[in-house]
């Protein structure tokens, strides 16, 4: 496709359960990006990958999320034991490099709703 | 680290009238680059306006335009002749070190007809 798309739009579950969030990025873009956006707030950085790269993981706030990517397609983010204060829109974004000039290229996100 | 502050958590303009947005931030770095987005409510975040630090000439983009003052690190979106579409979240964002951005809290813009 076009743009950077991820799945599912929705998600709604139970607390405790373990939860995974797809994104797939713009084709030939080798930088991707995970950030999370709470109620009404702005968008917090979670995790980056750049090509074979070790990524960066430091935004990332337990040990209960996690991330991968292969090579420079789809990415997944799992989040294990889900809590009540992980519910929010986790947004991925995309960009053609890791120059601070290329623009990031957000997808629609998905609304993760934990009962 | 850096932070990025929107001090105005909501704003209105009338149709066809000009507002601005303000925007400020905190770096140490002295190259960087600077963002506004738009977010409506389809939850996707829109790019409107970037600016290199290095430059010392405003980005204007159509309607869009910044005024960036490096010294006092501001960096408010001005948006003219406003329209229904241009109602969203607006929010400001910093990079430098070509990993993630970092978000102020954004501003809700309303448009009234």
């Amino acid at each position: 496709g076009a743009g950077v798309s991820q799945s599912p739009s929705n998600k709604v579950t139970e607390k405790g359960k373990d939860v995974e969030l797809r994104c797939d990025p713009i084709s030939g873009h080798t930088a991707l990006y995970w950030y999370r956006q709470r109620l009404g707030q702005g968008l917090e950085f979670l995790i980056y990958f750049q090509g074979n790269s070790a990524p960066d993981k430091s935004g990332l706030p337990s040990d209960r999320f996690s991330a991968e990517r292969t090579g420079e397609s789809v990415s997944t983010l799992t989040i294990q034991r889900t809590q009540q204060e992980d519910s929010a829109v986790y947004l991925c974004a995309s960009s053609s490099s890791r120059r601070s000039n290329q623009p990031q290229h957000f997808g629609d996100g998905t609304r993760l709703s934990i009962l | 680290a850096q932070t990025v502050t929107q001090s105005q958590p909501e704003m209105s303009v009338q149709e066809a009238e000009t507002v601005t947005l303000s925007c400020t931030y905190d770096t140490s770095e002295s190259d960087y680059y600077l963002f506004w987005y738009k977010q409506p409510p389809s939850r996707q975040m829109i790019l409107v306006i970037r600016q290199e630090a290095y430059k010392q000439q405003n980005a204007t983009e159509n309607r869009f335009s910044v005024n960036f003052q490096k010294a006092a690190k501001s960096f408010s979106l001005k948006i003219s002749d406003s329209q229904l579409g241009d109602a969203a979240m607006y929010f400001c964002a910093f990079n430098n070190a070509g990993n993630m951005l970092t978000f102020g809290g954004g501003t809700r813009l309303m448009v009234k007809p």
